[in-house]
């Protein structure tokens, strides 16, 4: 079956350092969408990425869609403590979305 | 902005109950879905409804679970007999169109608690 992979499970940085979470699919993803979600809040979509090389950048973060389209990153620029969160990334395949298995960001002030 | 609405936030059941999810989906979206999130795992696809019928549903979604849009605001998930491997986080999405490109908009979820 269609499985979307990230990594790492788990990533701790110091405030000010930066952050990248990598998104790999099994099979090629028409397009790809990336949510964050807090600690006990609901995912709240970021972003989507349509095109094949795609790369997106909002304030801090930046996005890519690879060439391929079965991986994309999110690498966030000098971590602030408000980045704290899951991020998910989200593969359209078929006819729906596949949500990846997350990375857990903790930011340490 | 808009919100999908999601209630009750926590749900208590006993095992072989049935319950009832209830969401309100954004007014102008076309498409709706259920997910799922066990306590510290991923987001997992429980099914897609449009035109007032499902679209696609994963292996999760069995007989046990079916939806249903009974008026033009309501989206409802139930669960017949409940299992204890059913507590989760239950969240409903909606969007405009079936591939974004604004994304699904997300409820707040209601925990279910099967004991």
């Amino acid at each position: 079956g269609q499985q979307v992979m990230q990594i790492p499970q788990y990533q701790h940085v110091q405030e000010g350092e930066d952050f990248t979470t990598y998104c790999n699919s099994s099979t090629t993803l028409s397009n790809i969408q990336w949510y964050k979600q807090r600690p006990g809040g609901h995912p709240v979509f970021l972003i989507q990425l349509v095109k094949s090389g795609e790369v997106k950048k909002q304030k801090r973060l930046t996005f890519q869609f690879g060439e391929a389209k079965k991986n994309s990153s999110l690498h966030i620029t000098a971590t602030q403590t408000t980045d704290v969160g899951t991020y998910f990334c989200a593969g359209f395949t078929g006819n729906q979305f596949y949500f990846g298995t997350g990375t857990s960001l903790t930011v340490i002030p | 902005e808009p919100e999908v609405t999601q209630t009750p936030s926590h749900q208590v059941t006993q095992m072989g109950q049935e319950v009832i999810l209830r969401c309100v989906p954004i007014s102008n979206h076309l498409y709706f879905y259920w997910y799922r999130q066990i306590l510290g795992q991923k987001v997992e696809f429980l099914v897609s409804f449009y035109n007032n019928e499902i679209s696609e549903k994963s292996e999760i979604f069995d007989d046990q679970f079916s939806v249903e849009r009974p008026d033009g605001s309501n989206f409802t998930l139930k669960i017949r007999s409940t299992k204890l491997e059913d507590s989760a986080m239950y969240f409903c999405a909606s969007s405009g169109t079936g591939k974004g490109p604004y994304g699904y908009t997300f409820g707040s979820g209601t925990r279910l608690t099967v004991v």
